[in-house]
């Protein structure tokens, strides 16, 4: 494994709901991200965090909130959910934003009825 | 920005044969070249990486090939194994860092 741990795997949720992703890594590094990757398209990044601040939102919508308490865990809370929203949500880390060597976890794959 | 484009999208090879997938950028800036494997269920694993630096890298029967020039990057696989069997992504940073993936190849191998 990586190193990078994600709960849930699946999640099946309600256009109403709310609902958290979690992240966690195990590596020591300061630089967590959040990629959404859709079938037949590229990974798309979503947020990145250095030192617990966030220093990218790549024009997600506020349906979609992060948070990062620590440089080990990060969190994405869900509410009011599209059906286009279902993807796999991937986490990962490196050790500073350079772009180098990140390191993903298994990822958890949302599905929105 | 930062443009990368992978072909081809799917490849099917036998047993024993190599495998080889392409990537392109367009952004002169990047300078780093990451490769990821993606096996099903399971999230992108970081296989073999090349800095701008580096014109061709090797580790076990995977290597790396960069042209600077022509802003293109490829993955060599050998005596490909059913094993090798998963999608692999190609990726360059753009000029503020950020990754930027490909489509993806879709590699079957058959025994």
């Amino acid at each position: 494994e990586t190193g990078v741990t994600q709960t849930p795997r699946h999640l099946v949720m309600g256009m109403t709901n709310k609902k958290s992703l979690k992240c966690e890594q195990h590596l020591g590094h300061n630089a967590m991200y959040w990629y959404k990757q859709s079938a037949k398209k590229p990974l798309e990044l979503m947020f990145v965090y250095n030192f617990k601040e966030q220093t990218e939102n790549n024009s997600v919508p506020s349906r979609f909130s992060p948070e990062c308490p620590n440089s080990s865990h990060l969190f994405l809370h869900l509410h009011t959910l599209q059906p286009e929203d279902s993807a796999l949500y991937l986490c990962a880390s490196s050790q500073d934003t350079s772009g180098y060597e990140q390191y993903f976890g298994p990822g958890t794959r949302l599905t929105v009825t | 920005g930062e443009n990368v484009e992978q072909h081809p999208s799917t490849l099917s090879v036998q047993e024993g044969d190599s495998a080889v997938i392409k990537c392109t950028y367009s952004d002169s800036a990047s300078n780093y070249f990451p490769w990821y494997k993606q096996e099903l269920g399971k999230g992108p694993q970081l296989i073999i990486d090349i800095r701008s630096n580096v014109g061709e890298k090797k580790d076990q029967r995977i290597a790396v090939t960069l042209n600077k020039t022509a802003k293109h990057f490829s993955l060599h696989i050998t005596e490909t194994q059913p094993e090798d069997s998963a999608v692999y992504f190609c990726a360059a940073t753009d000029s503020w860092g950020k990754l930027q993936f490909g489509a993806g190849t879709q590699v079957v191998v058959t025994p």
